[in-house]
């Protein structure tokens, strides 16, 4: 079963409006992470923002917050006032457990977002 | 002072030849990861290593052979490439305090099997 869904293959953004990237998540374990990357053009990942499973208070960075509604097991990504430097695929992902060695992250299966002039 | 590097940046070999992809980090971490980003852009955990030990080993081919010689460095070595290998091959790398701590990726590396 997906672990990760991002049901937005594509988006489509006006620059200055604000965009909502969706994912939905799968997972019985009750301590979690949820994270988003970007990859621009060039390919790199990028980290843009975290939420634990715990933390009462939505996670914010900057432009980027995260609307984490824990009962219908969705992290949707907001970005405020996108910019055309905001155009790129991204990715929402998971990490079960908290306990220590290493943990992978499952990745969905990416949104590309493209911001217009 | 790139965090997370790797080398080369671009691999073009013919099947059935070995090659090695390089991974280091300078942010002091303790576990890296390898990742396989596919022609449709999924990423897939491929390996891990914590304190140089190997942690995670998913379904790969036995082709595919990780190597920490140290915590700084996660090196994958491929042998008899086939066209199925092409791919882009993330590095990653976090510290694990039995937090969820946030994984950092490298460039990447684009191998391209011909």
């Amino acid at each position: 079963a997906q672990k990760i869904t991002q049901t937005q293959p594509g988006m489509f953004v006006q620059e200055k409006e604000a965009v909502t990237l969706d994912c939905t998540y799968d997972t019985s374990d009750q301590s979690y992470g949820l994270f988003w990357y970007k990859q621009p053009s060039s390919g790199e990942m990028i980290f843009l923002i975290y939420q634990g499973s715990y933390d009462e208070q939505n996670a914010t960075e900057g432009r980027y917050s995260l609307n984490f509604q824990k009962a219908r097991k969705s992290a949707n990504l907001v970005i405020s006032a996108s910019q055309l430097g905001d155009s790129a695929m991204y990715f929402c992902a998971m990490r079960e457990g908290f306990f220590g060695g290493a943990q992978k992250l499952v990745f969905g299966q990416g949104t590309r977002l493209t911001i217009n002039p | 002072d790139t965090a997370v590097s790797q080398t080369p940046k671009y691999l073009v070999t013919q099947m059935g030849n070995d090659k090695s992809i390089k991974c280091e980090q300078n942010l002091g971490h303790d576990t890296m990861y390898w990742y396989k980003q596919d022609s449709k852009k999924f990423l897939k955990i491929m390996f891990s290593y914590n304190n140089k030990e190997l942690i995670i080993n998913e379904t790969v081919p036995n082709r595919f052979s990780p190597k920490s010689p140290d915590k700084a460095h996660l090196n994958l070595h491929i042998n008899s490439l086939e066209l199925g290998d092409s791919a882009v091959y993330f590095c990653a790398s976090s510290q694990e305090s039995g937090r969820m701590e946030t994984q950092y990726f490298g460039p990447g590396t684009r191998l391209l099997v011909l």
